[in-house]
């Protein structure tokens, strides 16, 4: 059976602190592993990573895959207040998505 | 460019009645997708279209759910009889390439059913 296992499942942290979030899987047909943030209903896309060991950055989110340990990382540089959402981490396989349950991250001022 | 559109954005009924959920995909994208999200869950695909055809049904529950996209184009979601179970978050999703491995998904808003 798929799985695709987040953690923390929520976090409270204060602005400009920096925080990590773990996604580890076990699927099989591997394809990608992508990276959302859901605030209220829509999830929005952050990253798509294929390849083990190379970052993909924006601002101050970056992300990298390791393909031999089954994990990525997301991580969230100087945090501010709307970075509160839940972050998603989704495995390709084949022709779908499989979810994780997401990490709630809340930043306070 | 316009998002994806869904419709209603709330809805409560009683169980035992029927309910649908419209959603307009993103102009051009060829892909569409429904998916069921429960509170503190992930999403989880229930029916995948390329075009007007159903690629991937294997997770609906045919017994009470169906689906259509009629022209290839906007698509409604139906649940009758609903039960308790299926109070939820219904989201749809539609990228350009049929590949859910290789493109990224636009979300809709989402439409919430409580079913009481």
């Amino acid at each position: 059976e798929d799985k695709v296992v987040q953690s923390p499942l929520s976090l409270v942290v204060h602005e400009g602190d920096t925080v990590t979030l773990n996604c580890s899987y076990e699927v099989t047909n591997f394809r990608s592993l992508l990276w959302y943030k859901q605030e209220k209903k829509a999830p929005t896309f952050l990253f798509m990573l294929t390849s083990s060991g190379i970052e993909k950055k924006s601002g101050r989110l970056s992300s990298i895959l390791d393909k031999k340990e089954l994990f990525s990382i997301l991580n969230i540089t100087a945090t501010q207040t709307g970075d509160s959402a839940i972050y998603l981490c989704a495995v390709g396989r084949s022709e779908k998505l499989v979810f994780g349950k997401g990490t709630k991250l809340t930043v306070n001022p | 460019e316009a998002g994806v559109v869904q419709s209603p954005r709330y809805k409560i009924i009683e169980k035992k009645q029927p309910v649908a959920f419209w959603c307009n995909p993103i102009s051009g994208h060829n892909t569409l997708y429904w998916y069921l999200q429960n509170l503190g869950q992930g999403p989880e695909l229930l029916i995948r279209y390329e075009n007007e055809e159903a690629v991937d049904d294997s997770q609906l529950p045919k017994d009470r759910f169906s689906a259509e996209r009629l022209k290839g184009v906007d698509s409604t979601l139906k649940i009758q009889p609903a039960e308790l179970g299926d109070s939820a978050v219904y989201l749809c999703a539609s990228s350009l390439g049929a590949s859910a491995s290789y493109n990224e998904q636009f979300f809709g808003p989402g439409t919430r059913l409580t079913v009481l």
